[in-house]
């Protein structure tokens, strides 16, 4: 079946440093994708989304990257800082009809950053 | 905005027993509802989807006569586990939406359940 899938479950990074997190999609037809970040004991928040007419889209630190013909997403974080650790998980977003709104998540990246 | 509060945080409680969980949104209107089970170091696994004044959407293995999902209004709906066992602790996470595709899911901080 589809599905939406991460390429590492662990990345460690020296503070101060880039961070990338990669995405493997599936569903050709999902148009709309869309980065959480989940701290420990809190349910996952809302970083930064992209549509699929777009093929980057930055934020404040972050920058979430597209690439819808090997079916890629990927999170950038600069200047990674101690308050990035997390789980990062990514999402795809149902097309339409009974299913708007419902998301398929990552298996989830845990992010940590060495002081 | 686009803030959902989720209640309890914590429940501990005896075998048996059913446990209610509520989520709110507290300043827009949610059309649709989550609820999701997590286990440790794993992703959100969907449990049923809500939209108001309908009744829930089951995934696949999930006992909808355990798990109670009333969505009565736009901004809350709640959770009810039945006679909750041991094997039902977890830490369950809803999250609302306007029901859009291209919109994002806002989520509440979860509630950790303990059956002992």
């Amino acid at each position: 079946g589809e599905s939406v899938g991460l390429h590492l479950p662990t990345l460690s990074v020296q503070e101060g440093d880039n961070s990338i997190i990669n995405c493997a999609y599936s569903n050709s037809a999902s148009d709309y994708f869309i980065w959480y970040k989940q701290e420990s004991g809190k349910g996952p928040q809302f970083i930064i989304d992209i549509r699929s007419n777009m093929d980057k889209r930055q934020g404040q630190r972050v920058t979430v990257l597209l690439n819808k013909t090997v079916k890629h997403l990927s999170l950038q974080i600069a200047a990674t800082q101690p308050g990035d650790s997390a789980v990062y998980f990514c999402a795809e977003n149902w097309a339409g009809g009974t299913n708007a709104g419902k998301s398929t998540f990552g298996d989830g990246t845990t992010l940590t950053v060495k002081p | 905005g686009a803030v959902v509060s989720q209640h309890p945080s914590r429940v501990i409680c005896k075998s048996g027993t059913s446990v209610k969980i509520e989520c709110r949104s507290l300043d827009f209107q949610a059309t649709t509802m989550f609820w999701y089970r997590q286990f440790p170091k794993k992703s959100l696994m969907l449990m049923a989807t809500s939209n108001e004044g309908s009744k829930a959407t089951y995934e696949q293995g999930v006992e909808k006569d355990k798990f109670l999902i009333n969505h009565a209004s736009l901004t809350l709906s709640t959770l009810t586990v039945t006679s909750a066992h041991p094997e039902d602790s977890s830490f369950y996470i809803c999250s609302a939406t306007t029901g859009a595709s291209n919109q994002p899911q806002h989520f509440g901080d979860g509630t950790r359940l303990s059956i002992l």
